[in-house]
């Protein structure tokens, strides 16, 4: 139980283009969704927490405008990188709390040539 | 106050030996520490987890050390294997906050 999934695994867009990655709870349902961006050999940065029916929260430094996300239910989060561009290229993970304890997705490389 | 300091950044192991992977915190609000197993390109995994109540908590050959006093947490791997060979993360979180608050990794290689 508690598997959350991310799709795509990978993806490679173009510069300026706009990219949606889906994050699901697959058994169980999460009021609360959160997404990370990770760098080479670094540790997991929190972008935004997401809560079903309501406007994310961004952490400090973090473009709302750049990264939309939307969590229309309650198994499902969007994170949409607007405008792309190569410094966005990373790994993005997100989670999903079940209870008290967070469940990880397998993350999503994204590369923007 | 809201960070978590995690040591060695990378640490090399026999296979059958024991890693020991270390953390400390600042902030005495935390009430749950956790630790993820994170392999190239996938996600985090909660390995285990403690609370402030107990000093110690033990699963299979993972064990997690609790030092209250000393604001510190420590993550011991016994007998380990090649297969441990990963990325391991401390994590804290306090009764109030959603969110975890991560230490910065260790990558941890067992030589077979």
């Amino acid at each position: 139980g508690a598997v959350v999934s991310q799709h795509p695994s990978r993806v490679i867009c173009k510069s300026g283009t706009s990219v949606k990655i889906e994050c699901r709870s697959l058994d169980f349902q999460a009021t609360t969704m959160f997404w990370y961006r990770q760098f080479p050999k670094q540790s997991l940065m929190l972008m935004a927490t997401s809560n079903e029916g309501s406007k994310a929260t961004y952490e400090q430094g973090v473009e709302k405008d750049k990264f939309l996300i939307n969590h229309a239910s309650l198994t499902l989060s969007t994170l949409t990188v607007t405008s792309a561009h190569p410094e966005d290229s990373s790994f993005y993970i997100c989670s999903a709390t079940l209870v008290t304890e967070q469940y990880f997705g397998p993350g999503t490389r994204l590369t923007v040539t | 106050q809201q960070q978590v300091k995690q040591s060695p950044q990378s640490l090399i192991v026999q296979k059958g030996g024991i890693s020991i992977i270390n953390c400390a915190y600042e902030n005495t609000a935390f009430d749950y520490f956790p630790w993820y197993q994170q392999f190239p390109g996938k996600g985090p995994a909660l390995l285990i987890a403690i609370r402030p109540d107990v000093s110690e908590k033990k699963e299979g050959r993972f064990t997690i050390s609790f030092n209250k006093s000393a604001k510190q947490f420590s993550l011991h791997i016994m007998d380990s294997q090649p297969g441990d060979s990963a990325t391991y993360f401390c994590a804290a979180r306090s009764g109030s906050a959603r969110q975890l608050t991560f230490g910065s990794g260790t990558q941890l290689t067992v030589l077979p």
